[in-house]
C-alpha cells in the first residue's frame, strides 16, 4: 500500500524567504510524484509532477522539486516566495498507471511581508 | 475550454434527504473521480471511474453511489444524507498516461 505523509501542517515564512515543503512517501512500486496548489476556495491545480528523468523536477510560480529515490522524498522549494503563494500544497503519489492517487494531508504555506 | 464544473457550488441539506453533486468535463479524459476534502485530513478518494460504463470505490465510499453513463459526467449520489458527510467534494478527471488530474472548483456540502 501507498502513503503519503507531509512533515509540516503549517508554514509561516516571510516574504522573499526561501521555503521547503516536505514529502515523503512509501510505495513497494515504482512511482510518479506530484505538487498539487489549493489557493482559498478553489479546486486543486497541478503545481510540478515527476515521472521519471531527472530527478529535479521544475514547476509553475517558480517552484521545484527533488525526488530522492533513496530517502523516499519529494520535497517542494522556491528561493523566494511571495504573498501570493500563500495557500495549501499537497503532495500525492500514484502507482505508475494504477488509476489512483493518495494525497497528503496537505501543508499551509502562510506568507508574510 | 471550461475545463471541470460542478454544480451546486455551495448546498444546506437536511439529513435524511437524498442528493446528487453534479460533475461535467470537456476535456474528454476517460478517468474521472470524487473526493472529499476535511481538515487534517486532505483529499479522500469516494469514487472513481476509469472509464465510460465502469466505476469503482475508493477510501470512503459508503453512503455514496456514482454512475458513468458517458464520458463527460460523473454524478455523486448521497442517497440518505448524514451530518458526518458535511465536506468539501471535489471532482477530477484525469489522463491515464500521467495520472495528472484536473480538479473542479468544488461543493461545499453541509448537512443538518
Amino acid at each position: 500500500a501507498q502513503s503519503v505523509t507531509q512533515l509540516d501542517s503549517q508554514v509561516p515564512v516571510f516574504e522573499e524567504a526561501p521555503v521547503e515543503l516536505r514529502c515523503n512517501y512509501s510505495s513497494s512500486v515504482s512511482v510518479y510524484l506530484f505538487w498539487y496548489v489549493q489557493y482559498p476556495n478553489q479546486g486543486l491545480q497541478l503545481l510540478l509532477k515527476y515521472l521519471s528523468g531527472s530527478t529535479l523536477v521544475k514547476g509553475i510560480n517558480g517552484f521545484e522539486a527533488e525526488f530522492n529515490k533513496s530517502q523516499t522524498s519529494f520535497h517542494l522549494r522556491k528561493p523566494s516566495v511571495h504573498i501570493s503563494d500563500t495557500a495549501e500544497y499537497f503532495c500525492a503519489v500514484s502507482n505508475t498507471g494504477g488509476f489512483k492517487t493518495i494525497f497528503g494531508a496537505g501543508t499551509r504555506l502562510f506568507v508574510k511581508a | 475550454i471550461a475545463g471541470i464544473t460542478q454544480a451546486p457550488t455551495s448546498q444546506i441539506l437536511a439529513a435524511g434527504r437524498r442528493m446528487t453533486l453534479r460533475c461535467t468535463q470537456d476535456m474528454r479524459h476517460n478517468a474521472m473521480y470524487w473526493y472529499r476534502q476535511d481538515l487534517g485530513l486532505g483529499l479522500r478518494l469516494i469514487h472513481y471511474s476509469n472509464t465510460a460504463g465502469t466505476t469503482g470505490k475508493g477510501e470512503v465510499p459508503d453512503g455514496y453511489s456514482v454512475s458513468r453513463a458517458n464520458t463527460d459526467d460523473f454524478p455523486l449520489t448521497l442517497a440518505s444524507a448524514v451530518p458526518s458527510q458535511t465536506s468539501v467534494y471535489f471532482c477530477a478527471s484525469g489522463e491515464h498516461s500521467t495520472d495528472t488530474q484536473y480538479f473542479g472548483p468544488g461543493t461545499r456540502l453541509t448537512v443538518l
